[in-house]
């Protein structure tokens, strides 16, 4: 079954670049999306790769993706304080139907002054 | 701009309690979703439907039903609250052969 894994917090001072890391299972993954809470909200895409990618970028927005070892990065560049979120990673996968989002945990980015 | 919206964003019950929480939306999508939210366990899918009157399990049904009747409303029923169904309840839909979910504010539940 599918399995997405991301570590659980990360600090960083603002102005500097964010690296938030996610790992999947899925080798049927077709696309792979960042979405953004922030507290008391629900969740806001901020961005997807398609599988046979390797590198997005929007705005201060990188994607990596290793389909090899199925490594999933997204890089914040000159971090604010109002990225302070939880990010989650999700795939979509061909199980399911092609309908379904498998989610990770959740990282908890906290932008510090 | 509304999009997906959630009928109560706090929710306060009793355990025993049948409880109903109403997800609609106006992009005319054809999958809905119901996801749970955890501290330090993500979203986790317990029902989703990709047509009127269709429904699948996701990854945590039990306790748990849904119905879709009408195409923009998917509701989740919790038949008789119980304190480990306390958790942020996440609506969420998409085009069918679409990408991402939008979804909606959430629906905080405490069962005491």
């Amino acid at each position: 079954g599918e399995d997405v894994e991301q570590s659980l917090f990360l600090s960083v001072r603002e102005g500097d670049s964010s690296v938030i890391n996610c790992t999947y299972t899925d080798s049927s993954s077709t696309y792979l999306y960042w979405y953004k809470q922030e507290p008391g909200a629900g969740l806001q895409l901020l961005t997807y790769i398609f599988s046979n990618m390797d590198m997005k970028q929007d705005q201060r927005l990188t994607v990596l993706l290793n389909k090899k070892d199925k490594h999933l990065s997204l890089r914040i560049a000159d971090t604010q304080t109002g990225d302070s979120a939880i990010y989650f990673c999700a795939e979509r996968a061909l199980t399911g139907g092609g309908n379904k989002l498998t989610f990770g945990t959740g990282t908890q980015l906290k932008v510090e002054l | 701009d509304v999009k997906v919206t959630q009928s109560s964003r706090y929710l306060v019950k009793r355990t025993g309690e049948k409880v109903f929480l109403e997800c609609v939306q106006d992009m005319d999508h054809e999958n809905m979703f119901w996801y749970r939210q955890d501290p330090g366990l993500g979203l986790r899918l317990i029902y989703f439907s990709y047509d009127v009157k269709m429904k699948e399990k996701g990854d945590i049904p039990e306790g748990y039903s849904v119905s879709r009747e009408k195409k923009e409303r998917f509701s989740l029923i919790l038949e008789s609250a119980s304190t480990n169904q306390t958790s942020m309840y996440l609506c969420a839909s998409s085009p069918r052969g679409g990408q991402a979910g939008d979804f909606g504010p959430g629906t905080r539940l405490l069962v005491l």
